[in-house]
């Protein structure tokens, strides 16, 4: 199953709700998750199962999306969150997007 | 808090074998998850290489499948990748990860690992 992200990278401000997208190449049964990675650290899982957020996570923070289509969601965007967004099918395997890049502006 | 910390050599010879461990504290290696071993590379971006469950159990991704062998020590509480006949195209960060319910809940800092005469 193949993963793809749009864009491949965005700019945004603080305060702007950001919209990241996910399509898979086939219909994954929402086994849809998210990571972020901040420069020069691990991937941290965000969201796993399409929306819920793991403990910890900023409400700020929402998936959606069913079939083969997701959106990962920031809704009033901090600098921290300055990172590349990664998206992984658990499907049929374990494999990943190639990620979005979200610079601050 | 589940711990990971990946260590091995940070440069291995072109048709070598990179050998990485992953030391796991926190959460019995024997416990209900897999463990993983997960690299990123700027073009590939990040590729699944494999999983181990503890009772030796293998699930391998098909592009690493005749190089790699996984293996763990439950005693020291770790696992173990081996990647032989490496080139260029293997230098990459290097990171174990545990998976619950198909994600990577938790992952180690990672390791640089770079193929080079």
């Amino acid at each position: 199953i193949q993963l793809t992200q749009s864009p491949s990278s965005l700019s945004a401000s603080e305060g702007d709700r950001v919209t990241l997208t996910c399509r898979a190449s086939q219909t994954i049964n929402n086994k849809l998750h998210w990571y972020q990675q901040r420069p020069g650290k691990a991937p941290q899982l965000l969201i796993h199962d399409v929306s819920t957020l793991r403990s910890g996570v900023p409400s700020r923070f929402s998936g959606s999306g069913s079939g083969t289509d997701f959106t990962l969601t920031i809704t009033g965007l901090h600098p921290e969150d300055s990172a590349t967004y990664f998206c992984q099918q658990s499907y049929s395997s374990l494999t990943f997007g190639p990620g979005t890049k979200v610079d601050f502006q | 808090q589940v711990q990971l910390q990946e260590s091995g050599p940070g440069l291995v010879k072109p048709s070598g074998t990179l050998s990485l461990s992953c030391a796991v504290s926190g959460v019995p290696l024997t416990s209900s998850n897999w463990w993983t071993w997960v690299r990123q590379t700027p073009g590939q971006g990040l590729e699944r290489i494999g999983e181990i469950y503890h009772s030796g159990h293998t699930n391998l991704n098909p592009a690493f499948k005749s190089r790699v062998t996984l293996s763990v020590e439950k005693s020291k509480q770790q696992f173990s990748l081996h990647l032989s006949s490496v080139t260029a195209a293997d230098t990459a960060t290097y990171y174990c990860a545990r998976v619950i319910g198909g994600t990577f809940a938790d992952w180690g800092q990672g390791t640089l690992v770079t193929v080079s005469s």
